[in-house]
């Protein structure tokens, strides 16, 4: 059974500190690795990792892709409270041209100011 | 910044009737998806579309639910006989590849009673 996990299940930080949240992986046929971010509602794309040891960056948010030892971190710096989300990390597998995406529990990040 | 949309945000029926919850993917996207998200638990995959036909469907999508996309800009999921257990908040998401990340609109939070 194909499985992603996330941890840690929820963090609570102050202000200025810096995040790593971990998901590690079990899958046939991966494809590629993403992660989101979820408000209140929608889930919204950040990175999307396939080939390993490539960082990705996107202002203070970072990640990268470990395929040898299946995991993903995702890290944030400088943390802010508008980082107060769930982040989600999911992963492509496909089934002959298909793709789904099998999602880990998420991590809940609470900064306070 | 184009964006899925979802409609209705929040739809109460009652047990054994039939749901439909309607997206609108982003113009230029080809593949379709619906997951699901039940309170407290992960983001599940129901379905991938492409090319007016299932591409891939999970053990959850049983005979009850149905996809259509009756026309050129709306996507639809239709549950005929819908169970206590179908509620759960309902998104829809889409990519322009199928190899690319999927966008996620706001969700349905699908309520049976």
């Amino acid at each position: 059974e194909d499985k992603v996990v996330q941890s840690p299940l929820s963090l609570v930080v102050h202000e200025g500190d810096t995040v790593t949240l971990n998901c590690s992986y079990e899958v046939t046929n991966f494809r590629s690795l993403l992660w989101y971010k979820q408000e209140k509602k929608a889930p919204t794309f950040l990175f999307m990792l396939t080939s390993s040891g490539i960082e990705k960056k996107s202002g203070r948010l970072s990640s990268i892709l470990d395929k040898k030892e299946l995991f993903s971190i995702l890290n944030i710096t400088a943390t802010q409270t508008g980082d107060s989300a769930v982040y989600l990390c999911a992963v492509y597998i496909s089934s002959g041209s298909a793709r789904q995406l099998t999602f880990g529990s998420g991590t809940q990040l609470t900064v306070l100011p | 910044e184009p964006e899925v949309t979802q409609t209705p945000s929040h739809q109460v029926t009652q047990m054994g009737q039939e749901v439909i919850l309607r997206c609108v993917p982003i113009s230029n996207h080809l593949y379709f998806y619906w997951y699901r998200q039940i309170l407290g638990q992960k983001v599940e995959f129901l379905v991938s579309f492409y090319n007016n036909e299932i591409s891939e469907k999970s053990e959850i999508f049983d005979d009850q639910f149905s996809v259509e996309r009756p026309d050129g800009s709306n996507f639809t999921l239709k549950i005929r006989s819908t169970k206590l257990e179908d509620s759960a908040m309902y998104f829809c998401a889409s990519s322009d590849q199928y190899n690319q990340p999927q966008h996620f609109g706001d969700g349905t939070r699908l309520s049976i009673l």
